[in-house]
């Protein structure tokens, strides 16, 4: 996998974007970038994943450099539902291997 | 998507037995692999359940304490055996048709277990 990096944790108030950067400049040409989150005590959920455009889902947004060595997270607007660790992986050669990820915490 | 089920969702066992947990994925998937998630941590790896062959274990896991079994395409079994406190964990299987090719994996709600 390429190794990313995460910052630990962030805090966002609730009703704004959320914006989670993600640094993974090992990462190949034929790489997805994956998002995943972690509500506490449940498995984790995907969100989304690109592979060089801007992606939106109905969950979240996720913007990629056009170097493609960074991309970011967006949820439009935040929620205390929001509050969990969110995971970003670019595996390789068909595996996923999570990082720490950064724990996001929604405050009222 | 596909729905990933877990079988049992927790479980309590004495130190020096063994458990057996189950994933069912309601679709066909390519790839599932099993996870474990210590607590206050990510998760680590275990190996990638192969069908019809061995599975394949990261550095740390070996078949004899973690058998995985894989009949078909969706369904695998993990095995915990020989317990100890140590293995106290929470387990997941993921299932998903291959990460380089623009698809996503889901992954099942774990099994708690907690070895006393």
């Amino acid at each position: 996998d390429a190794k990313t990096t995460q910052p630990p944790s962030m805090d966002c108030a609730e009703g704004r974007a959320a914006n989670l950067p993600c640094n993974h400049s090992t990462i190949s040409g034929n790489e997805y970038v994956y998002w995943y989150r972690q509500i506490h005590s449940q498995g984790p959920q995907y969100i989304i994943h690109g592979l060089k455009n801007n992606e939106t889902n109905e969950m979240a947004s996720l913007i990629i450099t056009e170097d493609r060595k960074s991309s970011t997270l967006i949820l439009p607007h935040a929620t205390l539902r929001d509050t969990a660790v969110y995971y970003c992986i670019a595996p390789h050669n068909n595996d996923m291997r999570f990082g720490a990820g950064t724990r996001l915490t929604v405050k009222p | 998507s596909a729905v990933i089920s877990q079988k049992p969702s927790r479980d309590i066992c004495q130190r020096g037995t063994s458990l057996t947990i189950q994933c069912q994925v309601d679709s066909q998937v390519t790839m599932m692999f099993w996870y474990r998630q210590q607590p206050g941590q990510s998760l680590t790896l275990i190996a990638t359940a192969n069908q019809g062959s061995e599975a394949t274990y990261e550095s740390g896991f070996v078949i004899d304490k973690f058998p995985i079994s894989r009949p078909n395409l969706t369904f695998s079994t993990l095995t915990v055996s020989n317990m100890s406190p140590e293995d106290s964990s929470i387990y997941l299987c993921s299932g998903g048709r291959g990460w380089g090719m623009n698809t996503e994996a889901f992954f099942g709600q774990g099994t708690r277990l907690t070895v006393v």
